[in-house]
């Protein structure tokens, strides 16, 4: 079945260094969303991406989908403590239902003051 | 700001007991979904559901498991006879309209079997 994977799993930076998770599917996207979720909280979305390598920005977080639609990535420039949280990346696979995203397993950003 | 609300906030149960997950969606959204959390993995899609039927469920969505929108507000998910492995972050989320991208969950209720 489709796959959807992140990379790093846990991702530990100083606060004000730059920060990116990356996410590889398996398959071609129709699309990209991406959550982000704080400790012991709900995920929020964040994004969704649709054309091949379309990159959109959010002050300090940079989203950029491949041309192949298989990989996404989310750049945060100058992290905060308020970074702080789980990110993950949800995709559609084409023919599928909008509905049945297939989350990944997340990043799990630590930010230290 | 809108928002989607769940009740309990923890619900311990016994296996093989019945539990009722009680959800409030937005008020003029229209589609709504169940997701599953197993502590620190990730968000696992169950069902979603639109004009009072089930559009999409995943594998996990096995005959134990069933939804309601018994009325205009609330949106329930039951598991019929628990399990330990049902022990997991459930959220709910909804949507206000097919393609709008955003879904906005709910703070989740934990259940927990024994």
């Amino acid at each position: 079945g489709q796959q959807v994977m992140q990379i790093p799993q846990y991702q530990h930076v100083q606060e004000g260094e730059d920060f990116t998770t990356y996410c590889n599917s398996s398959t071609t996207l129709s699309n990209i969303q991406w959550y982000k979720q704080r400790p012991g909280g709900h995920p929020v979305f964040l994004i969704q991406l649709v054309k091949s390598g379309e990159v959109k920005k959010q002050k300090r977080l940079t989203f950029q989908f491949g041309e192949a639609k298989k990989n996404s990535s989310l750049h945060i420039t100058a992290t905060q403590t308020t970074d702080v949280g789980t990110y993950f990346c949800a995709g559609q696979r084409p023919g599928t239902s909008y509905d049945k995203v297939i989350f990944g397993p997340g990043t799990s950003l630590s930010v230290i003051p | 700001e809108p928002e989607v609300t769940q009740t309990p906030s923890h619900q311990v149960t016994q296996m093989g007991q019945e539990v009722i997950l009680r959800c409030v969606p937005i008020s003029n959204h229209l589609y709504f979904y169940w997701y599953r959390q197993i502590l620190g993995q990730k968000v696992e899609f169950l069902v979603s559901f639109y004009n009072n039927e089930i559009s999409e469920k995943s594998e996990i969505f096995d005959d134990q498991f069933s939804v309601e929108r018994p009325d205009g507000s609330n949106f329930t998910l039951k598991i019929r006879s628990t399990k330990l492995e049902d022990s997991a972050m459930y959220f709910c989320a909804s949507r206000y309209k097919f393609m709008n991208t955003e879904a906005f969950f709910g703070q989740g209720t934990r259940l927990t079997v024994v």
